[in-house]
């Protein structure tokens, strides 16, 4: 059973406006959430985390923000650019032992 | 770059035949990991190590066995392939188990006939 679960498969927006992808979870006891970034033929790239005792997370145009309460985890792009496009995948642990990642989610920015 | 090679990068092969992929590592990281990506699954664990001879199942490790007699290798071998293990293999790494950060290789790419 998927225990990190991204239900939007593609998202687009225009160039400059804000992209916000979001991924829901299950296991009350994660602790530990991180978004990666993966081009088409090459391996997924760290970009933001967050630890649960935060609800908000910032890197320059990036923003991970955590509702525990409601087990979601969502990630802002302001401003979008053409070089966003890619797919993106939440993950989740508890202690960094073992990652969960959802389906991922295909954002394309459209110039 | 956290100094990750795959190899093989592609590869084809026939339904019953043993295929090994490895991953290696020039930073000494204890924590390493294989993972398979597929269509509407995304990124599942398959096995993972945290040392030298130290290595633990993942999700999905129906059909793979993992060896890690160094600490900068780590493979994956299917014993007899199969056409479901058609996959798309990452290795990952991680300093420690904690961090949170993994960083991944460039993939290989496994076609099973």
């Amino acid at each position: 059973d998927q225990q990190v679960k991204q239900n939007s498969p593609s998202l687009s927006v225009q160039e400059g406006r804000i992209s916000i992808l979001n991924c829901d979870y299950t296991n009350s006891m994660f602790d530990y959430f991180l978004w990666y970034k993966k081009y088409p033929a090459e391996g997924p790239t760290f970009l933001i985390s967050i630890s649960s005792i935060k609800d908000k997370n910032e890197d320059g145009r990036f923003t991970v923000f955590l509702n525990k309460s409601a087990k979601h985890l969502s990630l802002h792009i302001v401003p979008s650019q053409p070089g966003d496009s890619a797919v993106y995948f939440c993950a989740a642990s508890v202690t960094g032992n073992q990652f969960y990642f959802g389906t991922g989610t295909s954002l394309t920015v459209i110039p | 770059d956290a100094g990750i090679t795959q190899s093989p990068r592609h590869k084809v092969t026939e339904t019953g035949t043993p295929v090994t992929l490895r991953c290696h590592q020039t930073e000494n990281h204890r924590y390493m990991y294989w993972y398979r990506q597929d269509p509407g699954h995304g990124l599942r664990l398959i096995h993972y190590s945290y040392g030298v001879k130290d290595t633990d199942k993942g999700e999905v490790s129906d059909g793979y066995s993992v060896s890690r007699s160094k600490t900068e290798d780590f493979l994956l071998t299917l014993e007899s392939a199969t056409s479901s293990q058609t996959s798309v293999y990452f290795c990952a790494i991680t300093r420690r188990a904690n961090t949170g950060e993994l960083f991944f290789g460039e993939g290989s790419r496994l076609t099973v006939l």
